[in-house]
């Protein structure tokens, strides 16, 4: 079974800032897909940013980018001069090419300090 | 794009009635829509994945009967939950699948329903 490991339940930085938030993950596939979901307290669940894993290339949206490495199963968001609406809960998730269902990790709480 | 729906935001009912919600896709068609559940300050729970035109498929450990799941049309899937007792009352998200059947794509989140049971 595929698992997804967040070990930072909890980070805050200062405004403007950039922070890094960890995610591991389990696999025993070479075709699966890893995506990062930001909820805010309004609890809507918002895509922030996808990467597949055959794409050698580290995804990029704006503010926000990832470091992918297949080899030690590692898919970390790193969120550059953070603003107050960065705050919110990440999950990092995890699908297999072919299954429907994501797999999401506990989550990290993070906060932005004005 | 990919936007998704849920009605009502929030309801509160009296132990033993039912409560349908109704998840939407409203710019794009959903072969496959998933529900969730989601307790305080944790992760989301799948319950189930919806297939349009076809029965649902729960997880583990839901009750098919207490959640009974309709996925009527590619843009809509509803979530009754049937003689709701105070145990239920939790945070119900839905997810809608953009991409074709078989090729894996993006699941686009509602807003979420809250419920609460009296």
């Amino acid at each position: 079974a595929q698992t997804v490991t967040q070990s930072q339940p909890e980070m805050s930085v200062q405004e403007a800032e950039t922070v890094t938030l960890s995610c591991t993950y389990d696999t025993s596939e070479s075709n699966y897909y890893l995506f990062w979901y930001k909820q805010p307290p309004s609890r809507q669940m918002i895509l922030v940013i996808r990467q597949e894993a055959y794409k050698q290339q580290n995804a990029t949206e704006n503010r926000f980018s990832v470091n992918f490495q297949k080899a030690a199963k590692s898919f970390s968001l790193k969120i550059s001069d953070s603003q107050l609406g960065d705050t919110a809960m990440y999950f990092c998730a995890f699908t297999n090419f072919g299954n429907e269902k994501l797999t999401f990790g506990t989550g990290t709480r993070l906060t932005i300090i004005p | 794009g990919a936007v998704v729906s849920q009605h009502p935001s929030w309801v509160i009912c009296k132990s033993g009635t039912s409560v349908k919600i109704e998840c939407r896709s409203l710019d794009f068609q959903a072969t496959t829509m998933f529900w969730y559940r989601q307790f305080p300050k944790q992760s989301l729970m799948l319950m189930a994945t919806s297939n349009e035109g076809s029965k649902a498929t729960y997880e583990q450990g839901v009750e098919k009967d207490k959640f009974l799941i309709n996925h009527a049309s590619l843009t809509l899937s509803t979530l009754t939950v049937t003689s709701a007792h105070p145990e239920d009352s939790s945070f119900y998200i839905c997810s809608a699948r953009l991409g074709l059947a078989g090729v894996q794509e993006t699941q686009y989140f509602g807003p979420g329903t809250r419920l609460l049971v009296l």
